[in-house]
């Protein structure tokens, strides 16, 4: 199994409500990112976990909680979310952060804020 | 942190012909380059990646060179097929993992 699985596919949320990303592997990875991507853009950096425990966070807003309850899930928790985050969110593992190895991506969650 | 410049930012080829797109970083610390092929609406995939201590390597007809003394890799992707038209990301890092993406090459293979 080399897949990243991310639910769901599509969100629209508006901007008092409370929602949660999710994203699964079962590849024995240890390293586990989010990642945020614009349309045309690269994805850029929000949050590293390494071996559950947070390793980065690229001075991301309070609104977007990460979590990382087991090996296998992390969780984006939104919250009083801005029109300007909606962006396609994307979740990747890796064998371990500090080994360089190829980052794996889930499809994306594809989110709108109203 | 680091800088990852990435040229040109579209590219159009004709089938069969070769498609190059270069890039720079700016970090002499950064020992992993990989490239991402991102196809519309899909998930970026790993299609090449190379580390500081090899200046070259070849996948059927994906190929990646690396300049350490110049900071700058290339991708070449050789007799283009119609399914080799996607976005390119070149990425940098160190050992940390935490990737530094070029901003994308959009390649159009004309059939």
């Amino acid at each position: 199994d080399t897949e990243v699985t991310q639910t769901p596919k599509h969100l629209v949320m508006g901007m008092t409500n409370k929602k949660s990303l999710k994203c699964e592997q079962h590849m024995g990875h240890r390293a586990m990112y989010w990642y945020k991507q614009k349309a045309k853009k690269p994805p850029e950096l929000m949050f590293v976990y390494s071996y559950e425990k947070l390793s980065i966070n690229e001075s991301v807003p309070s609104r977007f909680s990460p979590e990382c309850p087991n090996s296998s899930l992390l969780n984006l928790h939104l919250h009083a979310l801005q029109p300007e985050d909606s962006a396609l969110y994307l979740c990747a593992s890796s064998l371990r952060q500090e080994m360089n190895t190829e980052a794996f991506f889930g499809q994306g969650t594809r989110l709108t804020v109203v | 942190g680091e800088n990852v410049e990435q040229h040109p930012s579209t590219l159009s080829v004709q089938e069969g012909d070769s498609a190059v797109i270069k890039c720079t970083y700016s970090d002499s610390a950064s020992n992993y380059f990989p490239w991402y092929k991102q196809e519309l609406g899909k998930r970026p995939q790993l299609i090449i990646d190379i580390r500081s201590n090899v200046g070259e390597k070849k996948d059927q007809r994906i190929a990646v060179t690396l300049n350490k003394t110049a900071k700058h890799f290339s991708l070449h992707i050789t007799e283009t097929q119609p399914e080799d038209s996607a976005v390119y990301f070149c990425a940098a890092t160190v050992n940390d993992y935490k990737l530094s993406f070029g901003a994308g090459t959009t390649v159009t293979v004309r059939a």
